[in-house]
């Protein structure tokens, strides 16, 4: 049973440019959250989705930044004309969203954003 | 804001020692924590929860401790491991878990020592 996946794993954008960070949950989980992480620091809850639906995105810039988890497909995570702020380590996780373990986060290796 | 915060960023110990890491948290209307376990390069790895109803749980060589009259959530860890090398986090939620927004502490990294 493969865990959560994100790609890229690595990601190098020049000021101005998108990026597009994808993510795929564990098979059988619904319920995808995205976070931000800077160097020695906590990560920052961003947004949570469900298939088509966006739950909550109290976390996320209100510009610029967008998410969707499509019926089919991996979640994606969008950033637009990125600035050097943007880069750090961004990671997704998927939770089963029902039975006993529903709120479980399972996190997936993240995609490091560098902003040139 | 309130926010997780956690007593120590760096913690050293002997192999086979006892290891505790302590998080301190503000947020009386959490009632769900966690606490992950970073290795370099890689994602948070859940390592065991508790609920508010609670005050102590046991995993495989992992208690957590939580205290709400003083807001404090600690893990043990039994006979440290060099592969216990990493960065903890302790994570809060209001909603039992129900929704995402995990609040994250500021980590501790743990160094074994051979």
């Amino acid at each position: 049973n493969a865990g959560v996946m994100q790609n890229p794993r690595h990601l190098v954008r020049r000021r101005g440019q998108e990026a597009r960070l994808r993510c795929s949950p564990m098979k059988g989980h619904s319920h995808v959250y995205w976070y931000r992480q800077l160097p020695e620091e906590g990560l920052k809850f961003m947004v949570y989705l469900q298939k088509e639906n966006i739950i909550d995105e109290s976390g996320m810039p209100k510009e610029r930044f967008s998410a969707e988890f499509p019926k089919e497909g991996p979640s994606i995570l969008r950033i637009q004309q990125v600035v050097r702020g943007d880069s750090a380590a961004y990671f997704c996780a998927s939770s089963p969203g029902s039975g006993r373990t529903y709120n479980e986060q399972f996190f997936g290796p993240g995609t490091r954003l560098t902003v040139l | 804001g309130e926010s997780v915060g956690l007593h120590l960023p760096t913690l050293s110990v002997q192999e086979g020692d006892n290891s505790i890491i302590n998080c301190a948290y503000s947020n009386s209307a959490s009632d769900y924590f966690i606490w992950y376990k970073q290795e370099s390069g890689k994602g948070p790895q859940f390592i065991i929860d508790i609920r508010s109803n609670m005050d102590k749980r046991q995993g495989q060589r992992v208690t957590v401790l939580l205290n709400k009259t003083v807001k404090h959530l600690s893990l043990q860890i039994a006979a440290t491991q060099p592969g216990d090398s990493a960065v903890y986090f302790c994570a809060e939620n209001a909603y039992g878990g129900s929704q995402g927004n995990l609040i994250f502490g500021k980590g501790t990294k743990l160094s074994v020592k051979p």
